[in-house]
């Protein structure tokens, strides 16, 4: 079975401008979240998606934004980049988000992105 | 207070040897605790996972859990050099996870 998926594999852009970001779960997976990593650093909780609706939110500003489809597959979406931004961006999957215990979940190749 | 620490490392073992890597968490609703492995440049990899306090084990990894102390930690018997990467350590509250910095082991041939 395929794992996630996650593309463009890298990306380079500009301060200001903006970049979408996808990611497709495993099958049967219905739940989506995305991580920021910088180096030297863990991954940091942007979002989490079950089922089409936002489940969670991290500290980052407004100028992140996220959506899942019906297929489960979803997008990270970054207004206004800043230097700061560049990072490696994870999408993890799991078969859904527990009230009691959290599912495992698993993280695609992730996808680099720079900004100059 | 950070909301997962982790020992600082690197930590450098020699082949054979075990390789002991530890965790602490400051939220006492933490449900379920997680050990990833990533390799320089690679996303991380679920390599254990363990919801109940005690030991659970998988292969070469013991994972072991003491929620009274809040701490989480990982046994890396008779490491190999393919087990040299960073660990890290998530802990999760409902949806979130929350990692550790990580820390980094190195297998001496």
């Amino acid at each position: 079975d395929a794992g996630v998926t996650q593309s463009p594999t890298h990306l380079i852009k500009t301060r200001g401008q903006h970049v979408t970001l996808r990611c497709s779960p495993i099958s049967g997976h219905k739940s989506v979240s995305w991580y920021q990593q910088v180096l030297g650093q863990g991954p940091q909780f942007i979002f989490q998606y079950y089922e089409k609706e936002e489940r969670g939110r991290g500290n980052f500003p407004d100028r992140f934004s996220a959506r899942q489809f019906p297929n489960y597959s979803s997008e990270l979406n970054v207004n206004a980049l800043l230097l700061g931004d560049s990072a490696l961006y994870l999408c993890a999957s799991s078969l859904g988000t527990g009230a009691t215990v959290s599912y495992e979940q698993y993280f695609g190749p992730g996808t680099r992105l720079t900004v100059t | 207070q950070k909301e997962v620490e982790q020992n600082s490392g690197p930590l450098s073992v020699p082949e054979g040897a075990i390789a002991s890597l530890n965790c602490t968490y400051s939220d006492r609703g933490s449900q379920s605790f997680f050990w990833y492995r990533q390799y320089s440049g690679k996303s991380p990899e679920l390599i254990m996972f363990i919801y109940s306090n005690g030991d659970k084990e998988d292969g070469r990894f013991t994972a072991q859990l003491n929620k009274a102390s809040q701490y989480v930690s990982l046994l890396i018997r008779d490491s190999q050099p393919s087990d040299s990467a960073t660990y890290l350590c998530a802990v999760a509250n409902d949806y979130k996870l929350s990692f550790g910095a990580g820390t980094t082991v190195t297998v001496r041939a």
